[in-house]
């Protein structure tokens, strides 16, 4: 069973373009992250959801625009995409009372603009 | 000066030996300090956290802190080829708890 799963796994686009990343966990946690991991490993926060409300919003652009329907999905939809929005881009949760620094990671979801 | 320091490496050592990797932090009111390894190709993954000043040991890593000096080790004795991985150490920064990571230091084990 895939505790934290993203969708797709990789995605190749054109420049301008709009595209979506799904993520789901079963793990019963309440609290739901994306992570932007660059070509040079970097992992950078870039949204949290806790319980559907967003409680950590980087400074990311407006293109950018998470969406929580309920506290087991959280989807990522990236409008006007660029070639520097290329990059791995992980789904992350972890559970209520728990520290925020103990997370669970999907695999991943690469996208190459091109 | 980033939040979370790391070498980037890579860092190489035989097949047995002890692999010291190092990680320097900026927020002084940081309480809590996170290893995850990264495997080629795959997702982070916790291996171990520590929360106090000293040592804490799980089977063949340890983790030290020294929050004065405002450092954080890992160690992994007896280094197996397995081991080569990208090691990530992560900080939850004191205002607003989000978690912050190094860059990761490579770490290749030779047989």
């Amino acid at each position: 069973d895939t505790a934290v799963s993203q969708t797709p796994k990789y995605l190749v686009t054109q420049m301008g373009n709009d595209k979506s990343i799904k993520c789901e966990q079963n793990l019963g946690h309440d609290t739901m992250y994306w992570y932007k991991q660059d070509s040079k490993k970097f992992l950078k926060i870039m949204f949290s959801y806790n319980n559907k409300e967003l409680i950590i919003n980087e400074t990311v652009p407006n293109r950018f625009s998470p969406k929580s329907p309920d506290k087991a999905h959280l989807n990522l939809h990236i409008n006007s995409l660029e070639l520097g929005d290329s990059a791995v881009y992980f789904c992350a949760s972890t559970p209520r009372g728990a520290n925020t620094g103990e997370l669970f990671f999907g695999e991943g979801s690469r996208l190459t603009v091109l | 000066q980033k939040e979370v320091e790391q070498n980037s490496g890579p860092l190489s050592v035989p097949e047995g030996a002890i692999a010291s990797l190092n990680c320097t932090y900026s927020d002084r009111g940081s309480q809590s300090f996170f290893w995850y390894r990264q495997y080629s190709g795959k997702s982070p993954e916790l291996i171990m956290f520590i929360y106090s000043n000293g040592d804490k040991e799980d089977g063949r890593f340890t983790a030290q802190l020294n929050k004065a000096s405002q450092y954080v080790s890992l160690l992994i004795r007896d280094s197996q080829p397995s081991d080569s991985a990208t090691y990530l150490c992560a900080v939850t920064l004191n205002q607003g708890g989000k978690l912050i990571f190094g860059q990761g230091t490579e770490l290749s084990v030779k047989p």
